[in-house]
């Protein structure tokens, strides 16, 4: 399997601006996740996706943020109207299923995000 | 409430040594599972190793073993004869029986000096 990947690596925004992110999971992987990270910190989880269906959203997911996966297979994650503590970098993780090992979340290398 | 905690914030050692980075867990759940993660400087998570709540045998990898003792809630990492390479960023993550999410613990940078 290929990995999970993860596009822009880095992305240099100003304040008020709108970003995008996109996500490809490993092939198969029909549950993926978006988390927040911030330096010194573990990830912060901020969505999951089953499928195409968002089945849970973070409090910390404000109404700048939303995140589709409309085919079950890649997601994007937009915030809008940047804010400099959004700057953070964006994880995405895939797992395949629910039994046993399958449960293992694999992590793509993220995006890193500078709000100026 | 459910939490890990990483007390070790930084851990620094000459390479060769062994070293452990300690894992401490809160949960009332009888089944959860546990991860360790490694975090180079590229930033990508890189899994480790899973251990669910009713296998208490330690794990051996190569460098790497795993100490697993519910009657201390912990699940500490030993690298042996370490190695430049595996400076990084290491996290230990619990997950209930009852959902998905990962609980995260604040992480330990290990530092190896050549």
């Amino acid at each position: 399997d290929t990995g999970v990947s993860q596009d822009p690596r880095h992305k240099i925004t100003k304040r008020g601006q709108n970003v995008t992110f996109r996500c490809d999971p490993i092939s198969e992987h029909n549950r993926l996740y978006w988390y927040r990270q911030t330096l010194g910190q573990g990830p912060e989880f901020l969505t999951y996706f089953q499928n195409e269906a968002q089945l849970e959203k973070s409090r910390l997911l404000s109404d700048r943020f939303s995140a589709e996966r409309p085919k079950g297979s890649f997601s994007t994650l937009e915030i809008q109207r940047t804010e400099q503590g959004d700057s953070a970098m964006y994880l995405c993780a895939s797992r395949k299923g629910t039994s046993g090992s399958l449960d293992t979340q694999y992590f793509g290398p993220g995006t890193r995000l500078t709000v100026l | 409430a459910q939490k890990v905690t990483q007390a070790q914030t930084e851990i620094s050692v000459v390479e060769k040594e062994d070293v452990t980075l300690d894992c401490v867990y809160e949960t009332r759940d009888t089944t959860y599972y546990l991860f360790w993660y490694k975090q180079p400087p590229s930033g990508e998570l890189v899994f480790l190793i899973r251990r669910n709540s009713f296998d208490e045998q330690n794990e051996i990898s190569g460098r790497y073993s795993w100490n697993f003792q519910k009657s201390t809630s912990s699940f500490n990492f030993t690298i042996t004869a370490s190695q430049v390479v595996d400076s990084a960023v290491y996290f230990c993550a619990l997950r209930m029986d009852s959902n998905y999410q990962l609980i995260w613990g604040a992480g330990t940078k290990l530092i190896i000096k050549p």
